[in-house]
């Protein structure tokens, strides 16, 4: 079975630092790298995503960076806010309708 | 607003009965999609289908049915024959999943537990 591993499982910031989160993925011809973003009793929302031809993607204070060669990805979050906390997840889709998520990160932005 | 609705929001199953989520989406994507998530898992794939009439199996299908009789209708059936059913469903959609993809809209989610 194909796995996503992402790491940390938790992380705690600090208000006004950066949040970076990490997935690693496996030996597949993946298309489309997006990380989710959830509150508690919530539905994941797309957050931001990337497509191999590109190296990194920002988006306000959300960054991807993309390694092809090591085969990871990681969402940097700027000047992080506590309305940032939640959870993230990040997810790995082939052409089809194959989607691998990660495990997901819980992160807390203290004030 | 275009969105996915989930409903109920809470709901309560008893041992042996069976027990139907309603998911419908106004976005008109052609692909929808049930989720399962539990504590400290990712989300893993119940049932997809990509058109009406049409659906197969994720990667933990046992247990659960769907029906896709219209475009903006997926329901899921969690029945007697699912044994750990309790967790949170998520109904999602997308434009299409061959060719380019935008990735999903996820609905808020039902929280399913067996009392």
């Amino acid at each position: 079975q194909q796995q996503v591993k992402q790491s940390p499982q938790s992380l705690i910031v600090q208000k006004g630092g950066i949040s970076i989160i990490n997935c690693a993925y496996e030996n597949t011809a993946f298309d489309y790298f997006p990380w989710y973003q959830q509150f508690p009793g919530k539905g994941p929302a797309l957050l931001i995503a990337i497509r191999p031809d590109v190296s990194e993607k920002k988006e306000g204070r959300f960054t991807i960076s993309f390694n092809k060669s090591a085969k990871q990805f990681s969402l940097h979050i700027m000047d992080s806010q506590p309305g940032d906390s939640a959870t993230y997840f990040c997810a790995v889709h082939t052409g089809g309708f194959k989607t691998i998520f990660g495990a997901g990160t819980r992160l807390f932005v203290k004030a | 607003d275009g969105g996915i609705t989930q409903s109920p929001k809470y709901l309560f199953r008893k041992e042996g009965q069976n027990v139907t989520l309603s998911c419908e989406q106004n976005l008109n994507h052609d692909a929808m999609y049930w989720y399962r998530q539990d504590p400290g898992q990712g989300l893993r794939l119940i049932y997809y289908s990509q058109i009406v009439n049409d659906f197969q199996k994720g990667d933990i299908a046992e247990g659960y049915s769907v029906s896709r009789e219209k475009k903006e209708s997926f329901p899921l059936t969690v029945t007697s024959a699912q044994k750990n059913p309790t967790a949170f469903y998520l109904c999602a959609s997308s434009i299409g999943g061959r060719g380019t993809f935008y990735g999903y809209t996820f609905g808020s989610g039902t929280r399913l537990t067996v009392v």
